[in-house]
């Protein structure tokens, strides 16, 4: 089965300097990826998502990167604002089924 | 985009005892789903609510412990059978407008089994 991996449980980056949040995943099949914030007491909130035939999509302030050749996806935000301190989870999916499967999770704590 | 409302939002429930979960999307979406979410960790789907049929349970996921309806487009339930306190956990209901998009979460529903 699918398995999706984060390489840091926790990543602390000061205010206005850019945070890269990686994931890994196992399934060669797996043609969607989305990235969630998650703020204490919430649910998962949409940043950004790819397709497998793209290597790269920009969103406000975040860009998400896709190597499909290493099965590693990363998240980038650029001038990390306190307001970004979340978990931050990848997750994939494969076809139409719209299931996904989830990382681990990385906590992103935004030091002034 | 959809906005999901769940309830209630937590509860401390007995042990053996059942709690049914409501989730309410404010537009029709092709797919609905819910998963667990236990203290600290990742979000694990639990299963597939289809409409107007059983849903698709992932493995490690039954069918009598987890109750799930969904009798339209808008709305699902989840009922956590038979409670344990290994049930304590946050429940969040998703939802897809458009197969192969996004998914919507809910704020969840936190449950504490005494």
């Amino acid at each position: 089965g699918e398995s999706v991996g984060l390489h840091l449980p926790t990543l602390s980056v000061q205010e206005g300097d850019n945070s890269i949040i990686n994931c890994a995943y196992s399934n060669s099949a797996s043609d969607y990826f989305i990235w969630y914030k998650q703020e204490s007491g919430k649910g998962p909130q949409f940043i950004i998502d790819i397709r497998s035939n793209m290597d790269k999509r920009q969103g406000q302030r975040v860009t998400v990167l896709l190597n499909k050749t290493v099965k590693h996806l990363s998240l980038q935000i650029a001038a990390t604002q306190p307001g970004d301190s979340a978990v931050y989870f990848c997750a994939v999916a494969t076809g139409t089924a719209s299931k996904l499967t989830f990382g681990t999770g990385t906590r992103l704590q935004v030091t002034l | 985009s959809a906005v999901i409302s769940q309830k209630p939002s937590r509860d401390i429930c007995q042990r053996g005892t059942s709690l049914t979960i409501q989730c309410q999307v404010d537009s029709q979406v092709t797919m609905m789903f819910w998963y667990r979410q236990q203290p600290g960790q990742s979000l694990t789907l639990i299963a597939t609510a289809n409409q107007g049929s059983e849903a698709t349970y992932e493995s490690g996921f039954v069918i009598d412990k987890f109750p799930i309806s969904r009798p339209n487009l808008t709305f699902s339930t989840l009922t956590v059978s038979n409670m344990s306190p290994e049930d304590s956990s946050i429940y969040l209901c998703s939802a897809v407008v458009t197969a192969n998009t996004e998914a919507f979460f809910g704020q969840g529903t936190r449950l504490t089994v005494v």
